[in-house]
């Protein structure tokens, strides 16, 4: 079973420049999270999904990220403009259902805004 | 939000040393404690999921023991072997949210 996908691994970026991320989850999986994870600290959701729908985005400082699920699979997630305290790692993991007990993790993307 | 803590921050091992962790977090609105390994440029690996109080898992030398009433999990690895240096995370699972913790980095030294 292919396990979640995510691109690009690294990137660079100057502050106030735009970055996007991409996430595949694993197949069948309705349920999608976007967690930052700043060094030093643990993972924190920034959103979740539910086949194309969002459960949850509380967290997600919606004056410069957003995302989204389309057609219910891959999903984007976008930053614009960049801050300096946004160099963290993405984490982009999927579930069978929200209330399912396991989350299945890709390998993240590193992002140094500079 | 929810404050999970774990302890220590960073460990530092020799090979075959036994070695434990330790995750707190409020024991109400339990729903499950996760435990992951997470090598560096690597994705985070689930290790354990504890639903009941009590709760005592192994795979290999890893253990993980649960105690939901007083909010508390411990990860034992025996016999720490180099290839166990990893960031252990625990994360405690709401039902509708994971809430995670700054993790236990452990590097075990041959």
């Amino acid at each position: 079973e292919a396990g979640v996908a995510q691109s690009p691994r690294y990137k660079i970026i100057e502050k106030r420049q735009s970055v996007a991320f991409w996430c595949n989850p694993i197949s069948g999986h309705a349920t999608l999270y976007w967690y930052q994870q700043i060094l030093g600290q643990g993972p924190k959701l920034l959103i979740q999904f539910q086949n194309n729908g969002v459960v949850d985005d509380s967290q997600l400082p919606k004056d410069r990220f957003s995302a989204e699920r389309l057609k219910g699979v891959d999903s984007t997630l976008k930053i614009q403009p960049a801050k300096l305290e946004d160099s963290a790692v993405y984490l982009c993991a999927s579930s069978l259902s929200i209330r399912d007990y396991e989350q299945y993790f890709g390998p993240g993307t590193r992002l140094t805004v500079t | 939000i929810l404050n999970v803590e774990q302890s220590p921050q960073s460990l530092h091992v020799q090979e075959g040393d036994s070695t434990n962790f330790t995750c707190s977090f409020p024991s109400s609105n339990f729903y499950a404690l996760h435990w992951y390994r997470w090598e560096t440029a690597k994705s985070p690996e689930a290790l354990f999921v504890m639903t009941l109080n009590g709760d005592e898992k192994k795979k290999g030398r890893i253990s993980a023991t649960l105690n939901t009433k007083e909010g508390y999990s411990y990860l034992y690895i025996k016999g720490s072997q180099p290839e166990d240096s990893a960031t252990y995370l625990c994360a405690h699972n709401t039902g509708n949210q994971f809430y995670f913790g700054t993790g236990t980095s452990l590097t075990v030294i041959p």
